[in-house]
């Protein structure tokens, strides 16, 4: 079954980077983008960006470009997400999510990752 | 950006009522609405896509309709299992665009 495993929880200093990982398994990984989002505690979901496996290619929310950074390495099926110049407000639960286009019915994410929360605090 | 509003921001409900939960796009998305659930400290599940369109292995006690810029998910015959968080999501152009949560609680 199609399965996203994210790494651990991470605490961190403000002003430092983080890479967060999720690796696929149970389907072709360059079939179907990565999505990643952001919930803060208590918060709503809010979209990061998604990148094309299979073509490296990458699109970003306008309020998360310089933040995040998406890369993917195929040869493991595994996305990574880079958060640089952290702050007390990038605390949050970061999910990564298997994401396409269903066509007219819209882009969609229907696999998630069980989330990879980041602390940050001096 | 598509602004997605959704109503209620929480809901009580006792077990086998039936809940209608809405949402509002700030321009028409022709369909391309999503639904999540998510129970408390676990990820987002996919429940349906396309406005309408009922995930596979979801029960058919859950249902979306709408058109335009209105849309709304019902659930009927509340199990134990439904109660959770619902939202949202434009999926019909970027940014990808989330509700702002309906927190349904048992009564």
């Amino acid at each position: 079954q199609v399965q996203l495993q994210q790494s651990g929880a991470e605490l961190t200093k403000p002003g430092s980077s983080v890479k967060i990982s999720c690796k696929a398994s149970g389907y072709t990984f360059t079939s179907y983008d990565i999505s990643w989002i952001k919930q803060r505690p208590g918060q709503a979901l809010e979209w990061i960006g998604a990148i094309n496996p299979g073509s490296g290619g990458t699109g970003y929310n306008e309020k998360f470009k310089g933040k995040a950074t998406l890369t993917v390495d195929k040869s493991s099926s595994t996305a990574f997400m880079q958060l640089s110049s952290l702050t007390p407000e990038d605390t949050a639960v970061y999910y990564c999510a298997r994401s396409g286009g269903y066509g007219s019915y819209g882009y969609v994410m229907d696999a998630w990752g069980q989330g990879a929360s980041v602390t940050v605090s001096s | 950006d598509i602004q997605m509003t959704q109503s209620p921001t929480s809901l009580a409900a006792s077990v086998g009522e039936s809940v209608t939960i809405t949402c509002l796009a700030s321009e028409d998305i022709y369909g391309s609405l999503v639904w999540y659930q998510q129970k408390p400290g676990k990820s987002p599940q996919l429940l349906i896509y396309g406005a309408t369109i009922l995930e596979d292995g979801i029960p058919s006690r859950f249902s979306g309709s709408g058109s335009d810029t209105q849309y709304s998910l019902k659930i009927n015959s509340l199990q134990p299992e439904d109660f959770a968080s619902y939202y949202c999501q434009n999926g019909l152009s970027t940014p990808l665009t989330f509700g702002s949560g309906t927190k349904l609680e048992i009564k």
